[in-house]
């Protein structure tokens, strides 16, 4: 079966650049959107953005002027890259394989998450 | 953009019925998709679509939709449902929005 382990630093400082790489394994990347989600510590999940099996992205109109997330097939991996961060992108940070069918949505699954802590 | 809005808090006494909503313009015209979330560990999705169950969800779980509102139901709670509930969706701008999550106490 699939699964997703995301990995990157753990700790970033304010207004650098903050980058995770989620890996796949167990199945194809082919088919299926990729999504990166946020969760500051004790508040809800927030959607950062999504690519495509053909590397096309979607980001939350909120972030997009930061926020870059690319697809690496040969690698199996999806890349998540935040720039200019600061404390208040402190949060558990998922990878998840995404289907989207015409008006249905989903998530699964799921990676564990990593926390990424902004502080200098 | 689009909004999704979950009551904060539900409680059910074990055995019971139990409704978890979310309303939102969006689902008007998208079905929502519901996920469980116990601490410390990755969400789980439980329902998606017009009421279908990833396998391994148990089918206490239903999913149901009227009009700008989505439930999340849960037929006979047991202990183990204790967690937070989210709902997600696709906006017309293909954004994806989630609701703020509603925390579930089995009594």
């Amino acid at each position: 079966q699939v699964q997703l382990q995301e990995s990157g630093p753990g700790l970033v400082k304010p207004s650098e650049t903050l980058s995770l790489t989620c890996t796949v394994s167990g199945g194809s990347m082919k088919s299926y959107h990729w999504t990166w989600i946020r969760q500051p510590p004790g508040k809800g999940l927030e959607w950062i953005g999504y690519v495509d099996d053909s590397g096309s992205a979607k980001y939350n109109p909120s972030l997009k002027s930061r926020v870059t997330i690319s697809l690496d097939m040969s690698k199996n991996q999806v890349s998540l890259t935040l720039n200019s961060v600061t404390a208040a992108d402190t949060a558990v940070y998922y990878c998840a394989r995404s289907v989207f069918v015409a008006a249905q949505n989903w998530f699964d699954p799921w990676g564990q998450g990593t926390l990424v802590i902004v502080s200098s | 953009s689009s909004e999704l809005t979950q009551d904060p808090a539900v409680s059910v006494a074990l055995g019971q019925t139990v409704r978890i909503t979310c309303q939102g313009d969006t689902l008007r015209s998208n079905f929502a998709s519901w996920y469980q979330q116990k601490p410390g560990q990755a969400p789980v999705v439980v329902i998606y679509g017009k009421n279908n169950r990833p396998s391994g969800i148990p089918d206490r779980f239903s999913g149901s939709s009227s009009g700008n509102t989505a439930s999340l139901t849960i037929t006979g709670a047991q202990a183990e449902d204790e967690g937070d509930y989210y709902c997600s969706s696709r906006d017309i701008s293909r954004n994806v929005v989630f609701g703020g999550g509603t925390k579930l106490t089995v009594l």
